[in-house]
């Protein structure tokens, strides 16, 4: 599929637990910050945004967390089902008026029945 | 897909042959993106468009050209195909810029021989 999968950092968790996925991100100046979706053979999928003024968001079963203070960004998955199997993916826009946005690696996120 | 369509969904070409990959919306968003997607470098951008005409470099631009000449349509071209863009190219619409969402459509494997 169009999913990156090799040598991708692998979250493996049991189906009906928690999961926390990590981003570092680059840019000190970036004012916002996206996760994305990706499952096998897919585009990226919207998931939930944040912007820089804001250190928590809530979506339905997500949580994505902001500290400026170290660039680290974090999605919170609550009661992990098997359809959330897939790469995750964080966005940072430093592009300010033209949307411009950086990547990072993505995180193969593994949900065990 | 958000109203957006890639042609072709897959392609292999040969060294030094001109490629053109389209993208097509039907949701009259002004900006469009074209990024490629390798293993271990996530998403990339190669250039996007904030309006019929108006077009810029991203972040990996060399031996890629553009063009919009309707709202509808984004076209990105490899003059002379090289084994380095084997990738997968994702094309991504925005209403607006600044802090707006941004999303993908299924995306075109790309092989070069």
């Amino acid at each position: 599929g169009e999913s990156v999968g090799l040598h991708l950092p692998t979250l493996s968790v049991q189906e009906g637990d928690n999961s926390i996925i990590n981003c570092a991100y680059s840019n000190s100046a970036s004012d916002y910050f996206i996760w994305y979706k990706q499952e096998s053979g897919k585009g990226p999928q919207f998931i939930i945004d944040i912007r820089s003024n804001m250190d928590k968001r809530q979506g339905q079963r997500v949580t994505v967390l902001l500290n400026k203070t170290v660039k680290h960004l974090s999605l919170q998955i609550a009661a992990t089902q098997p359809g959330d199997s897939a790469v995750y993916f964080c966005a940072e826009n430093y592009g300010g008026a033209t949307n411009k946005l950086i990547f990072g690696t993505g995180t193969l996120l593994a949900v065990q029945p | 897909d958000a109203g957006i369509t890639q042609s072709p969904r897959h392609k292999v070409t040969e060294t030094g042959t001109p490629v053109t990959l389209r993208c097509h919306q039907t949701e009259n968003h002004r900006y469009m993106y074209w990024y490629r997607q390798d293993p271990g470098h996530g998403l990339r951008l190669i250039h996007y468009s904030y309006g019929v005409k108006d077009t810029d470099k991203g972040e990996v631009s060399d031996g890629y050209s553009v063009s919009r000449s309707k709202t509808e349509d984004f076209l990105l071209t490899l003059e002379s195909a090289t084994s380095s863009q084997t990738s997968v190219y994702f094309c991504a619409i925005s209403e607006t810029g600044g802090t707006d969402t941004q999303y993908f459509g299924p995306g075109t494997r790309l092989t070069v021989l």
